[in-house]
């Protein structure tokens, strides 16, 4: 089975501090993605990589900045947390057809 | 820009009812992907059902169905015999065909209940 691997189900955080979010994923897929999960919104693309080193901002990039140094890492960074941070976060890869394949979520707060 | 909407935030339906969930979508392209995901309470998203825009014919896979209307840009979910495991968040998808071109747009989800 593919398996998405999120490193933190639940994090609180204190506004300014540095926060990674990281997941991995099993099945060697080149592309990998960073959604943020709200009440209303859905989801929306952060950031998303579609080979080591390379990526390309989504929909809402700001506040955020990846890393993909390895194939199956993918690593979200929030260098200064802000409390309209706190939200759920989702890691995604996906196969050559086009199915998503989703971590569990990291649900993260920020005071 | 593609967009995804979901009008309907939260539905309810009586256990072993058909329920209807609602998509609409907005794209200029003809060849396209448009999927539901389910979301279950604290747990992993999962792909539900897959549609290709050039099949006329309407995806099913077991109670789960669509109804893909391309001229009006609709794409509805219907869930036949509603179970108690049904009860979750559903999101519809829509990602462009075109190759190098991964990225799915999201609609805002659907919380589905489930009343036994």
């Amino acid at each position: 089975d593919v398996k998405v691997t999120q490193s933190s189900r639940y994090l609180v955080k204190r506004t300014g501090e540095k926060v990674f979010l990281e997941c991995v994923q099993d099945m060697d897929h080149e592309n990998m993605f960073w959604y943020r999960q709200d009440p209303g919104l859905g989801l929306r693309l952060i950031y998303f990589s579609y080979d080591v080193k390379m990526k390309e901002k989504g929909d809402i990039p700001e506040g955020y900045s990846v890393s993909r140094e390895k194939k199956e890492r993918f690593s979200l960074i929030l260098e200064s947390a802000s409390t309209n941070q706190t939200s759920m976060y989702l890691c995604a890869s996906i196969t050559s057809n086009g199915e998503l394949f989703f971590g569990e979520g990291s649900r993260l707060t920020v005071l | 820009a593609q967009t995804v909407t979901q009008s309907q935030p939260e539905m309810s339906v009586q256990e072993a009812e058909t329920v209807t969930l609602s998509c609409t979508y907005d794209t200029s392209e003809s060849d396209y992907y448009l999927f539901w995901y389910k979301q279950p309470p604290s747990r992993q998203m999962i792909l539900v059902i897959r549609q290709e825009a050039y099949k006329q014919q309407n995806a099913t896979e077991n109670r789960f169905s669509v109804n893909f209307q391309k001229a009006a840009k609709s794409f509805s979910l219907k869930i036949s015999d509603s179970q108690l495991g049904d009860a979750a968040m559903y999101f519809c998808a829509y990602r462009r065909r075109s190759q190098g071109a991964q990225k799915l747009v999201f609609g805002q989800g659907t919380r589905l209940t489930i009343n036994p």
